[in-house]
């Protein structure tokens, strides 16, 4: 079945630096990657998704990359700011079964 | 507003007690899911529903139990079978069985005395 792998666990970057997340999936039928972040005591929430036909998206200072031939994308946050503090999880589904496959999660800590 | 509704925001489970954790969505999404979160972990699914009066076990189903007797809602027991209950419990929906673009509640924490 379809296994998820993110790393790294923790990031800590300086504000206004570039944050970068990279995940890597084992089912090459896998066509769609979500991206969510998670602020504490709270619930997921989706902030940019690709799916397998396109190699990148942007929105606004996030973006995440795709390269199917090594199976892995990435997510990318410019400029950050004290906000982004959160864990982030990346997923991938195939399309198949439907079936959601989280990675771990990436606790993200800016520091002023 | 549209939306996922969790209660309560905490829970507080006796040894050997049953307890049900409510899920509503005013979204008219099909698909309704549990998942488990331990701290410092990933979310893993406990069972999902794409369907009204269905259900299909996830990965971590064994000492829990759900119903969709009612497309907006989607409860779940945890039982007295599952020894470890304490955790934080995220419902979520999405449009249809593609589960592409899950939205989440605000999580129940469960806690046992």
């Amino acid at each position: 079945g379809e296994n998820v792998e993110q790393h790294p666990s923790t990031l800590s970057v300086q504000e206004g630096d570039s944050a970068v997340i990279k995940c890597t999936y084992s089912d090459s039928a896998s066509n769609y990657f979500p991206w969510y972040k998670q602020e504490l005591g709270k619930g997921p929430q989706l902030i940019i998704d690709i799916r397998s036909n396109v190699g990148e998206k942007k929105d606004q200072r996030i973006a995440v990359t795709l390269n199917k031939t090594a199976k892995h994308f990435s997510l990318h946050i410019t400029e950050t700011q004290p906000e982004d503090s959160a864990v982030y999880f990346c997923a991938a589904i195939r399309g198949s079964n439907y079936q959601l496959i989280w990675g771990a999660g990436t606790k993200l800590i800016i520091k002023p | 507003d549209g939306g996922i509704t969790q209660s309560p925001k905490y829970l507080f489970r006796k040894e050997g007690q049953n307890v049900t954790l409510s899920c509503e969505q005013n979204l008219n999404h099909d698909a309704m899911y549990w998942y488990r979160q331990d701290p410092g972990q990933g979310l893993r699914l406990i069972y999902y529903s794409q369907i009204v009066n269905d259900f299909q076990k996830g990965d971590i189903a064994e000492g829990y139990s759900v119903s969709r007797e009612k497309k907006e809602s989607f409860p779940l027991t945890v039982t007295s079978a599952q020894k470890n209950p304490t955790a934080f419990y995220l419902c979520a929906s999405s449009r249809d069985r593609s589960q592409e673009t899950q939205y989440f509640g605000p999580g129940t924490r469960l806690l046992v005395l």
